[in-house]
């Protein structure tokens, strides 16, 4: 089996700052998302990677810059942070449609913005 | 686009009831496959069930599902809920965007509350 993991776990941050969130996996995966997390809302996909160096938006990309430098690895930056927002932050690696499609999940970051 | 519409907010049952959690969806691909992913409390999402076979019906851990392409739905199904499948469930439908890459779209959750 692998992982994903993400750090940190917890980010407290000041209103317009820029912040940055990481995601590695060890599954070998092509394919990673993130996703934000909201009560009511269901999971809206941010940015997804096909590959190393690909970036793809996703539906809710404004607000938001993404990194794929390795194939393990990839990085979410929220480029100005919104006063009082709160948001878990998920992000997944998937295999091929022709395999099952399926995604795995980290555990989430979970930002919170004074 | 795509679009996946589920129970809304929270359901509530007793332990040892039925229970159903409605999916529905609209795409335009025609290569997909229809997910259901459970979350529990301080966890990540992990799937439930997997299905990309019209009319077939799929299992897994007492949960059960069927796609029906002609009424486009995909509702989970358990006959006697557990206090333990209180979580949040996510209905999903993943198309093929073409060079064998997945693209996800969620349902907004549905909380399930399984009472004494």
């Amino acid at each position: 089996g692998g992982i994903i993991t993400q750090t940190p776990k917890f980010l407290i941050g000041q209103e317009g700052q820029k912040l940055t969130l990481k995601c590695q996996q060890n599954f070998n995966h092509d394919t990673m998302y993130w996703y934000r997390q909201d009560s009511g809302k269901g999971l809206r996909l941010i940015y997804y990677s096909i590959t190393e160096n690909d970036l793809q938006k996703g539906d809710l990309s404004e607000g938001y810059d993404a990194s794929r430098e390795k194939k393990s690895s990839f990085s979410l930056t929220v480029t100005s942070a919104q006063k009082n927002e709160m948001a878990v932050f998920l992000c997944a690696s998937s295999t091929p449609p022709s395999n099952t499609g399926q995604l795995y999940f980290g555990e989430g970051s979970k930002l919170t913005v004074l | 686009g795509d679009s996946v519409t589920q129970t809304e907010g929270l359901v509530t049952v007793t332990e040892g009831l039925p229970v159903k959690l409605n999916c529905t969806y609209q795409t335009t691909y025609l290569t997909i496959a229809f997910f259901w992913y459970v979350q529990y409390l301080n966890e990540a999402p992990q799937v439930l069930l997997r299905s990309s076979t019209d009319n077939k019906r799929t299992e897994h851990q007492g949960f059960h599902a069927t796609l029906h392409k002609s009424s486009s739905s995909f509702h989970l199904q358990k006959s006697s809920a557990q206090l333990s499948d209180s979580a949040l469930y996510y209905c999903a439908l993943s198309v093929n965007t073409g060079a064998n890459t997945g693209k996800l779209t969620f349902g907004h959750g549905t909380i399930l509350r399984v009472h004494p």
